[in-house]
């Protein structure tokens, strides 16, 4: 079965810190890999996606194929990255992980 | 260009009764999937319609139903609402059918509350 797994739900840092929201997969044949991100009152929206090889505001994310990761990456937090993370794979329909709660605090 | 709208924002149904929650795509998105959001969980693949045929499911009872329409708009139909189906509706339209390359576009999301 297909399967995404965040496994922290909340994680906090200190602003200029490093973060790391972890992201691992279950899926048969090789997936695509997104992460989406919604802040405060808005909307879900694509953060990035590996078949892109960006980074977006920041954040990098390698895809691991041996380990079947896809952690999100950002060398120094800021205030405004608190937001929910959710990490995504993709065959024939968009998995979801259930999503990290981050909190960059001043 | 007008993003994806959801309506109605909030809804409250009694167990048993049936519901209609309608999505209207982005301008020219011919791909639209709905997904079931539970508190404190990731967003769950219900259906998709592509070109107005479902074209993928996800582990949901047929009492989950849907319609896409020419004009991009969409519904999805819930019957014998249970308690358990309380949670946050959200469409996404797409311009292409297969996820491997495409962005979802998300609405604000239908909020049932089923007492």
């Amino acid at each position: 079965a297909q399967r995404v797994t965040q496994p922290e739900k909340l994680l906090s840092v200190f602003k200029g810190a490093p973060v790391e929201l972890k992201c691992n997969y279950s899926y048969s044949g090789s997936p695509e890999l997104f992460w989406y991100v919604q802040y405060s009152r808005q909307r879900l929206q694509l953060l990035l996606r590996h078949i892109s090889r960006e980074s977006i505001k920041g954040f990098t994310a390698d895809l691991n194929k041996g380990e079947t990761s896809f952690h999100l990456k950002k060398p120094f937090a800021q205030e405004e990255d608190s937001a929910m993370y959710y990490c995504g794979a993709s065959g024939s329909r968009l998995t979801f992980g259930e999503g990290t709660q981050l909190t960059v605090n001043p | 260009e007008t993003g994806v709208t959801q309506s109605p924002t909030h809804l409250i149904k009694t167990r048993g009764q049936q519901v209609t929650l309608r999505c209207s795509s982005q301008s020219g998105h011919n791909t639209v999937s709905w997904y079931q959001q539970a508190l404190g969980q990731g967003p769950q693949f219900i259906f998709q319609y592509y070109r107005e045929e479902e074209n993928g499911r996800g582990n949901f009872p047929p009492r989950f139903s849907g319609l896409q329409f020419p004009n991009y708009s969409s519904e999805l139909n819930v019957n014998a609402l249970e308690l358990d189906d309380s949670a946050l509706y959200l469409c996404a339209s797409s311009l292409v059918s297969t996820f491997t390359d495409g962005e979802l576009f998300f609405g604000e999301g239908s909020r049932l509350t089923v007492l």
